[in-house]
């Protein structure tokens, strides 16, 4: 079944404490991305990638580090999580975006006390 | 600015009416896209279009690209309860290098009541 898979679905964790959120996708699509998304904000994009070992900045990257470092993975990592970085994330992956067409995952709920 | 603007934001109807979503933009894009997301999930791709003019059908849901490729609507046809959801339009641009850039509107979040 194609799908993107992320992990942890749901994570409480408190400000200063190094976490990583997981990405993987088995559709062998090249482009991969991260967004965020907050009540009255909308889907905000944190950080994308057209290939492995391309990456690049989205509307709202402080704060976070992505890799690629193979095709499948695409790991969101929270060096030193703040409560602002509180909300649902999403990763989600593309063939390409001429046709917009991303596939997302579950999300994943962090809160950050 | 939003570069995407739905509307309306949130729309509560009862079951059997029709309804009308909105994306607008001054922007011209390449593609356009509808997303539903339901609580707890991530969003699922409902269609793409990407000439202007085009409309398309989805059992009961019609969206239509705007001849100048800056504005889409979605019209829902005698609304059922599984409609619920919170309705994402999406627009690809060409960002420069045969890279696209998509971006999103708000949202227009769909109660249909029984």
């Amino acid at each position: 079944e194609a799908q993107v898979t992320q992990n942890p679905r749901y994570l409480i964790t408190v400000t200063g404490k190094k976490l990583t959120v997981t990405c993987s996708q088995n559709m062998n699509h090249e482009y991969m991305s991260w967004y965020r998304q907050d009540p009255g904000l909308g889907l905000r994009q944190i950080y994308y990638s057209m290939n492995v070992e391309v990456t690049d900045k989205g509307d709202v990257p402080e704060g976070y580090k992505v890799s690629r470092k193979e095709k499948r993975n695409f790991p969101l990592i929270l060096e030193s999580p703040s409560p602002n970085q509180t909300s649902l994330y999403f990763c989600a992956s593309s063939f390409g975006l001429f046709r917009g067409e991303l596939f997302f995952g579950e999300g994943s709920r962090l809160t950050v006390l | 600015t939003q570069l995407l603007e739905q509307s309306p934001q949130f729309l509560s109807i009862q079951e059997g009416e029709n309804l009308t979503v909105y994306c607008n933009s001054s922007s011209v894009f390449s593609s356009l896209q509808w997303y539903r997301q339901e609580p707890g999930e991530g969003p699922v791709l409902l269609v793409t279009v990407v000439t202007g003019g085009e409309v398309k059908k989805l059992k009961r849901l019609t969206f239509q690209f705007g001849d100048a490729r800056k504005d889409s609507s979605l019209h829902i046809t005698a609304a059922q309860p599984g409609d619920t959801g919170l309705y994402l339009c999406a627009g690809a641009r060409d960002s420069g290098g045969s890279n696209y850039k998509l971006t999103f509107g708000k949202g227009t979040l769909l109660t249909v009541n029984p």
